[in-house]
């Protein structure tokens, strides 16, 4: 299987719980930023995306909070389940008009029964 | 729906072979293409993209290659692998003819050069 998230900080939630993951990006430029899932073997999935004008977006049991002032973006998962253990990683389009995205090194997020 | 196929899932080669390693996306038309690596405990790293066919952009100065022969498809390759090229590849879609779409990865190829 896949070897990422080796070393990565982990998040252990029990389940049923609420999670966050959090992640600091780093450039004040991007103005569009993603959340993905990746488990073991795997690419990553998009979970759920954001753009700048905005500071929280829901999807199914997720929500994504941009705060630009301290350029700091969190998942919120509620309800935890099993399936949710995975790493999560956060990007950021690192400038407008641009197509390359600057990923972060990502979380473990373990779901404990 | 769209979709992405990358293959192969692994693939263990010897120093100095050469390397191919193919991406098609289906469901979609003149998508952006892009070839990303992933070493363990770090973030994503870009390789290459596209925004048309025969358009390369080359982000790391390395000994691969990448090629887009048709609208949808993606080709990664290497005339001599170097042990450092082991890693894990992916290739990734996003919808062309603009910014801030999510990019869509498939299910990438375990390279291991030995």
């Amino acid at each position: 299987g896949e070897s990422v998230g080796l070393h990565l900080p982990t998040l252990s939630v029990q389940e049923g719980d609420n999670s966050i993951i959090n992640c600091a990006y780093s450039n004040s430029a991007s103005d569009y930023f993603i959340w993905y899932k990746q488990e073991s073997g795997k690419g990553p999935q998009f979970i759920i995306d954001i753009r700048s004008n905005m500071d929280k977006r829901q999807g199914q049991r997720v929500t994504v909070l941009l705060n630009k002032t301290v350029k700091h973006l969190s998942l919120q998962i509620a309800a935890t389940q099993p399936g949710d253990s995975a790493v999560y990683f956060c990007a950021e389009n690192g400038s407008v008009g641009t197509y390359k995205y600057i990923f972060g090194t990502g979380t473990r997020l373990k779901v404990l029964a | 729906s769209q979709t992405i196929h990358q293959w192969p899932a692994t693939l263990v080669q010897p120093v100095g072979s050469p390397l191919s390693l193919e991406c098609t996306v289906e469901g979609t038309s003149n998508p952006n293409l892009y070839w990303y690596r992933q070493a363990a405990g770090r973030g994503l790293q870009l390789l290459f993209y596209s925004v048309g066919i025969g358009q390369i952009s080359s982000e790391v100065p390395q000994n691969l290659s990448a090629s887009r022969p048709q609208d949808r498809q993606f080709i990664l390759s290497s005339k001599k692998l170097l042990l450092s090229d082991s890693g894990f590849y992916l290739c990734a879609w996003s919808v062309g003819q603009g910014y801030n779409s999510p990019l869509h990865f498939g299910n990438g190829t375990r390279l291991t050069v030995t």
